[in-house]
């Protein structure tokens, strides 16, 4: 069964720093890779997709890189701000059309 | 345009009730899942529809645990004789075909608790 872990836990940054988030997954079969944002109370938001033929994708302050041999993405934030506070989920669709996702990444960015 | 709805958004529910959640998928969305997240976990897969047909439910619990789309649109989550292990929110998601490269669409959520 696909493994999806996300490092580290929880940060805390201030406004304005870099910063990147880890996910790895156990199965290098897969057909793509998501990056959810998910507010308290609310639903996932997608931020970023994937395929697995591709290494990267950007989307404004935010960009996603993919290395399907070694099970691991990162989500890189530029620039962060204090509405980037949210957990950040990382997901894994494999043979079947489910997701796997990982345990997110609780981000505060402090003003 | 409308997103993918959920309701109730919250449900408490004595333990040994039924339970029913619905999802309202975004308008033409072919797939259809329901996930259920517990406290500080990530989403877990609970069952997967393509139209009408629910083509896996692997990740159901239980028996107890029952899901429809009876139309290809609406779909009902059923939980019978609730416990507390099932509090948790459940979350719909849909997408537009059918393929692995196809983005989900989350619906809010549902949270349930059971006393």
């Amino acid at each position: 069964k696909q493994e999806v872990t996300q490092i580290p836990a929880a940060l805390s940054v201030p406004e304005g720093e870099n910063l990147v988030l880890n996910c790895s997954f156990t199965d290098s079969a897969i057909y793509n890779l998501q990056w959810f944002r998910q507010d308290p109370g609310k639903g996932l938001t997608s931020l970023l997709l994937i395929q697995s033929s591709q290494r990267e994708q950007t989307s404004g302050r935010l960009n996603a890189s993919l290395d399907k041999s070694s099970g691991r993405s990162t989500l890189y934030i530029a620039a962060s701000q204090p509405g980037d506070s949210a957990t950040y989920l990382c997901a894994v669709i494999g043979g079947a059309n489910n997701l796997f996702f990982g345990t997110g990444t609780r981000l505060t960015v402090i003003p | 345009g409308a997103g993918v709805s959920q309701s109730p958004r919250y449900k408490v529910a004595k333990r040994g009730q039924d339970v029913a959640l619905r999802c309202d998928p975004i308008s033409g969305h072919v797939s259809l899942f329901w996930y259920q997240q517990a406290l500080g976990q990530g989403p877990e897969f609970l069952t997967y529809f393509q139209n009408e047909a629910q083509l896996d439910k692997s990740g159901l619990p239980s028996d107890r645990f029952f899901a429809e789309r009876p139309e290809g649109s609406v779909s009902t989550l059923k939980i019978q004789r609730t416990q507390q292990e099932d509090s948790a929110v459940y979350l719909c998601a849909s997408s537009l075909g059918t393929g692995g490269a196809d983005t989900q669409y989350f619906g809010p959520g549902t949270r349930l608790t059971v006393l």
